[in-house]
């Protein structure tokens, strides 16, 4: 069975643009949520959807944007990168969003700001 | 003050050693506890749960004080394959979303021959 799939896997932006990072969860997983992670921190909660709708937010700012569709995959959305926004950004999935369902994360996607 | 801290070391041993490393956590009403495991430029991976009575999982041992708010892992008879980035991970309180789960900033573990 196919894991957690996100692509791109790397990415190089300018300042300004915008990315579209996608995720495809494992097959019957209704739970995506995604996550930052800056070199030598531990990952970040940016958002968590479960059957299309937004279940939790993390503490970042309006220029990231989510989405869910009817096959449960997930695009994040940056608008207005800056240098800041250069991170690993993990994708992970479970079966619902309840605690004793265990996260799987994908390999994630490598953003590069300059 | 962080939602969850850890030592980033790094930690060196040699194999064969038992290497332990200590998480605490900030908001009591946390709900449940784990320890994944990330190697370099790989995505993390559950390592194991942790239990308020202690688990148990080959040469790894899982400890949650829950009245000192501190979360352990002890490896026992380090491997060169051990080493890796470990992650104190915690749940918030009961209500908020499985999927928002707090990290710490990891623990460096290296195990040299």
């Amino acid at each position: 069975d196919a894991g957690v799939t996100q692509s791109p896997t790397h990415l190089i932006k300018t300042r300004g643009q915008q990315v579209t990072l996608r995720c495809s969860p494992i097959s019957g997983h209704k739970s995506v949520s995604w996550y930052q992670q800056v070199l030598g921190q531990g990952p970040q909660f940016i958002f968590q959807y479960y059957e299309k709708e937004e279940r939790g937010r993390g503490n970042f700012p309006d220029r990231f944007s989510a989405r869910q569709f009817p096959n449960y995959s997930s695009e994040l959305n940056v608008n207005a990168l800056l240098l800041g926004d250069s991170a690993l950004y993990l994708c992970a999935s479970s079966l619902a969003s309840g605690h004793n369902s265990p996260l799987h994360f994908g390999n994630g996607t490598r953003l590069t700001v300059t | 003050r962080k939602e969850v801290e850890q030592d980033p070391g790094p930690f060196n041993v040699p194999e064969g050693a038992t290497v332990a490393f200590n998480c605490t956590y900030s908001n009591s009403a946390s709900q449940s506890f784990f320890w994944y495991r990330q190697d370099c430029r790989k995505e993390p991976k559950l390592l194991m749960s942790v239990y308020s009575s202690g688990n148990e999982d080959g040469r790894f041992t899982a400890q949650l004080n829950r009245a000192s708010q501190y979360i352990s892992l002890l490896i026992r008879d380090s491997k060169l394959s051990d080493s890796a980035t470990y992650l104190c991970v915690v749940n918030p309180a009961r209500g908020t979303s499985y999927g928002k789960l707090t990290f710490g900033q990891g623990t460096i573990l290296t195990v040299h021959p």
